[in-house]
């Protein structure tokens, strides 16, 4: 699986909108960009995945550049819930999740 | 609904003692996969059932390791001859197919004296 280039750590104000970037230069044409987070003591939980199209769901947006290198995870109003490790993963479908270090987003008041 | 349970929440064992670590899968789904976290570390893969055959266990570190899922729903994770350097905390993980998004437990937190 290709590997990912995120920033160890990040910060936001509540309430702003929180952009996660992730390079994913060596990605193949069959492999997904998936985004999963994890709060402290807890499991990952799936957040959006995408292949090449922009992605939305009820937690997140997920923008995918056209030569698909990178992408954006965008968490459109920050809540304090919102701190956590963020993982940007590319996959194959069916495969297993290789997950980096992952960015440490702070949320604050 | 429920989600993926793991069983015990924590474990303390003393060093070349034998563990069994359980999960329980969201009910329905056929894959399961076996993660180790160390501390400020992203998950590490181990081992992936496709039903109840290992489809991938190219994670799994040593000979000591080994997983069940004879039903093809509960998985045991075993450790045989625990050492330090296999503290950790276990996750397990489900989806309804290899295809599908997966969903994590709250782990095992392995601690071997």
């Amino acid at each position: 699986d290709a590997k990912t280039t995120q920033p160890p750590s990040m910060d936001c104000a509540e309430g702003r909108a929180a952009n996660l970037p992730c390079n994913h230069s060596t990605i193949s044409g069959n492999e997904y960009v998936y985004w999963y987070r994890q709060i402290h003591s807890q499991g990952p939980q799936y957040i959006i995945h995408g292949l090449k199209n922009n992605e939305t769901n009820e937690m997140a947006s997920l923008i995918i550049t056209e030569d698909r290198k990178s992408s954006t995870l965008i968490l459109p109003h920050a809540t304090l819930r919102d701190t956590a490790v963020y993982y940007c993963i590319v996959r194959q479908y069916g495969n297993k999740l290789v997950f980096g270090a992952g960015t440490i987003l702070r949320v604050k008041s | 609904g429920a989600g993926v349970s793991q069983t015990p929440s924590n474990k303390v064992t003393e060093k070349g003692k034998y563990v069994e670590l359980r999960c329980d899968p969201i009910s329905g789904h056929t894959a399961l996969y076996w993660y180790r976290q160390s501390l400020g570390q992203g998950p590490e893969f181990l081992i992936y059932f496709q039903g109840t055959g290992a489809a991938d266990d190219s994670g799994l570190p040593n000979d000591r390791f080994f997983a069940v899922r004879p039903e093809g729903s509960v998985s045991t994770l075993k450790i045989q001859r625990t050492e330090r350097g296999d503290s950790a905390v276990y996750l397990c993980a489900s989806s309804l197919g290899p295809y599908n998004e997966q969903f994590f437990g709250p782990g095992t937190r392995l601690t071997v004296l």
